[in-house]
């Protein structure tokens, strides 16, 4: 069974600070990965992918992959209220036949920012 | 670019009773796939169709099937409805392994 986990969370943090997301996988021939940001009512909204080993830097958002420990993180830089959503972490499976396969999604972060 | 459009938004069914959702990708897409989203189970994956042929399966019961158009847009069905279905069905388009959901149908049964 391919497995995303995330802490579910409630992750609370105040205005300005760091919040940091953290994801495992299970799969270890996954290539792909990504973060999508889903509010309350809403559909999920891509925020950031990844692909190799590293950081991704884009905005106040940075996406840091670890493959040999298969371990995807997200900082969200200087926290704003409107940040409070739930974080997804998804992992693209790839199937048999070289197609694209599909997402497993974790089950999510809540992150409140407080002001 | 328009989004990934779904229709309708809500819809309210009983027990017993078949329902289908419409997913129009984003113009330039080909592959659509289907997820399913409730509180307990969080994202789950029902199927992806890439030029009119399902291309990937979840673990669903066949109660639920799709197919895709031409055109790229795609249909999901879901027949005998149960209690369970209750959720939001997302539909999601990608050129590539990047995925972007439309807004959801919110299937509530009664």
């Amino acid at each position: 069974q391919k497995e995303v986990e995330q802490n579910s969370g409630p992750l609370s943090v105040p205005e300005g600070a760091i919040a940091s997301l953290n994801c495992t996988y299970s799969d270890r021939g996954s290539q792909s990965f990504f973060w999508y940001r889903q509010y309350s009512g809403k559909s999920p909204e891509l925020i950031m992918s990844i692909y190799s080993n590293g950081d991704k830097e884009d905005g106040r958002f940075t996406a840091q992959l670890n493959k040999a420990s298969q371990y995807v993180s997200l900082l969200i830089r200087d926290s704003q209220p409107s940040d409070s959503a739930t974080y997804l972490c998804a992992v693209n499976i790839r199937n048999y036949g070289g197609s694209q396969g599909n997402l497993i999604f974790g089950k999510g972060t809540k992150l409140s920012v407080k002001p | 670019k328009a989004g990934v459009t779904q229709t309708p938004r809500y819809l309210i069914k009983t027990r017993g009773q078949q329902v289908t959702l419409s997913c129009s990708p984003i113009s330039g897409h080909r592959s659509v796939s289907w997820y399913q989203q409730t509180p307990g189970q969080g994202l789950q994956f029902l199927f992806e169709y890439f030029s009119e042929t399902q291309r990937n399966k979840g673990n669903f019961p066949g109660r639920f099937s799709g197919r895709q158009f031409s055109n790229s847009r795609s249909e999901m069905n879901v027949s005998t409805l149960e209690l369970g279905d209750s959720a939001l069905y997302l539909c999601a388009s990608s050129s590539d392994e990047t995925q972007y959901f439309g807004p959801g149908t919110r299937l509530l049964v009664l």
